[in-house]
C-alpha cells in the first residue's frame, strides 16, 4: 500500500520530554517537509529536506529538530525547548520538480499533558 | 513578504447552492498556487495545481481560475461531501542554487465550507 505514514495519530507530551514523530514514505519522492497546523491558522513550515543527509530550517524550526539519514524517513523531534507544542502536525512529501505538488500524510496530533 | 489570504473563512451552503471561495496572494515571483481539500483530522488531499494567469482546471463540481492576484475555486451545485476545509498554496519563485528553496510553499488560512442537505 502506498503512500505517506505518520505515526503516531495521537501523542501526549509531558513537562521537560522529548517526543519524536515519525513520517515514513514508499513514493520514492525526494523532498520531505515538515509543517505545523494550529486551529483557524495555515500550514506553518517547520523544516524540509531536498535529498538524503541535508535538510533546512522553515519558518518556525526553533524548539525542533530532525534528521533524513534514509529517502524514505524524515522523523520530527519535538523538544523541550518548545514551550507551545499542542498541535497539530503534518509530514508532506513531493517528487523532483519544480511544479508537482506535495502529498501529505494524515498527521499526528500533539497534546501537552 | 509573501501572503495568501482565503476568504471567506466559513461558508455554509444548502445543497445544489453554487458558490465560491476566494483565495488572494502577494508573491515575489509565483511559480505555481496549489489547492487542497481537508477533512477534520486528515492531512490535505491535493486537488489541482494553476500555473499562469488565464488558467482553469476542473474536476467533478469544482473549478479553479488564476488571475495575477487571485484563485476562484468554484463549486457548482455542491453536495454535502463536499463540505471540507479547503486550502490554497502558493509556490514563490525565488531560486537557491544550494537548496532550491523555490519549492517551498506559502498557506492561506483555508475555507471551511459546510454543506446541508
Amino acid at each position: 500500500d502506498g503512500g505517506i505514514t505518520q505515526s503516531p495519530k495521537y501523542l501526549f507530551r509531558k513537562e521537560g520530554q522529548n517526543v519524536t514523530l515519525s513520517c515514513e514514505q514508499n513514493l520514492n519522492h525526494d523532498a520531505m517537509y515538515w509543517y505545523r497546523q494550529d486551529p483557524g491558522q495555515g500550514l506553518r513550515l517547520i523544516y524540509y529536506s531536498q535529498i538524503v543527509n541535508d535538510f533546512q530550517k522553515g519558518d518556525i524550526a526553533e524548539g525542533y529538530s530532525v534528521s533524513r539519514e534514509k529517502k524514505e524517513s524524515f522523523p520530527l523531534t519535538v523538544t523541550s525547548a518548545q514551550k507551545n507544542p499542542t498541535a497539530f502536525y503534518l509530514c508532506a512529501t513531493k517528487r523532483a520538480g519544480m511544479y508537482q505538488p506535495q502529498h501529505f500524510g494524515d498527521g499526528t496530533r500533539l497534546s501537552i499533558l | 513578504e509573501d501572503q495568501v489570504t482565503q476568504s471567506p473563512e466559513a461558508l455554509r451552503l444548502q445543497e445544489g447552492e453554487s458558490s465560491s471561495l476566494n483565495c488572494s496572494y502577494t508573491v515575489s515571483g509565483l511559480r505555481g498556487l496549489f489547492w487542497y481539500r481537508q477533512d477534520p483530522g486528515k492531512g490535505p488531499e491535493f486537488l489541482f495545481t494553476l500555473y499562469s494567469a488565464g488558467e482553469e482546471k476542473e474536476k467533478e463540481r469544482l473549478k479553479a481560475t488564476l488571475t495575477k492576484k487571485e484563485s476562484f475555486l468554484h463549486i457548482t451545485a455542491p453536495k454535502p461531501e463536499d463540505s471540507a476545509t479547503y486550502l490554497c498554496a502558493v509556490q514563490e519563485g525565488r531560486d537557491n542554487r544550494l537548496h532550491n528553496a523555490g519549492n517551498m510553499l506559502t498557506f492561506g488560512g483555508g475555507t471551511r465550507l459546510m454543506v446541508k442537505p
